[in-house]
């Protein structure tokens, strides 16, 4: 296992369909987290998991995103009716409670352009 | 409120000393990162200090934290063109359990 892995690494799409994407985290972590990032920002806190269970959802989160976490492995997240202003990278990192430094691992993201 | 802030751009010459400033508002958070992201790659974790700490070497990289003015800030010694790349600095909250990121300092290293 050599670190978070995320596909597609692009994905392009015409607004209005849905699109889905999904992070594999490092095997033994039990947390994992989305993040956004658009051009020139800081990534922006989507939601995260604690094993199967979704703890937080940002307000970001509109009702047209979803993100499941069904085994406590791997994500997925599902982006409904997609809109140009959710064009963006979209980035997953995963992490273990109780860990020494408790650092976040990121993924090489996914590149998501709506047309 | 959840603002991390940082200066947008900085330009050294190659083997001059890189200051990268951060500011955070969360005084509980329990520790303090900085990440270094490349073109069209993901997050990479450079260091970290933890909140009871002041300051943290690791080779090229000295970390210095200001708990009283919430302020956080990496240098680079030596900085190499390699080192070229944009320096994110994230407070992760005891009770948030989130990562906040500020929104990035683009470093160029001129040779």
């Amino acid at each position: 296992d050599t670190g978070v892995s995320q596909n597609p690494r692009h994905k392009i799409t015409k607004r209005g369909q849905n699109v889905t994407f999904r992070c594999d985290p490092i095997s033994e972590h039990n947390r994992l987290y989305w993040y956004r990032q658009t051009l020139g920002q800081g990534p922006e806190f989507l939601t995260y998991f604690q094993n199967e269970a979704q703890l937080e959802k940002s307000r970001l989160l509109s009702d047209r995103f979803s993100a499941e976490r069904p085994k406590g492995s791997f994500s997925t997240l599902e982006i409904q009716r997609t809109e140009q202003g959710d064009s963006a990278m979209y980035l997953c990192a995963s992490s273990m409670t109780g860990g020494k430094v408790g650092e976040a691992f990121f993924g090489q993201g996914t590149r998501l352009t709506v047309v | 409120g959840e603002d991390v802030e940082q200066s947008l751009f900085l330009s050294v010459r190659e083997g001059d000393s890189s200051v990268i400033n951060c500011t955070y508002t969360d005084s509980s958070s329990t520790y303090l990162y900085w990440y270094k992201q490349e073109p069209g790659a993901g997050l990479q974790l450079l260091t970290y200090i933890f909140s009871n700490m002041d300051m943290k070497q690791d080779q090229r990289l000295t970390v210095l934290l200001n708990k009283k003015d919430k302020h956080l800030s990496l240098r680079i010694a030596d900085t190499q063109t390699g080192d070229s790349a944009i320096y994110f600095c994230a407070e992760f909250g005891s009770g948030t359990y989130k990562y906040i990121f500020g929104t990035g300092t683009r470093l160029k290293v001129l040779a």
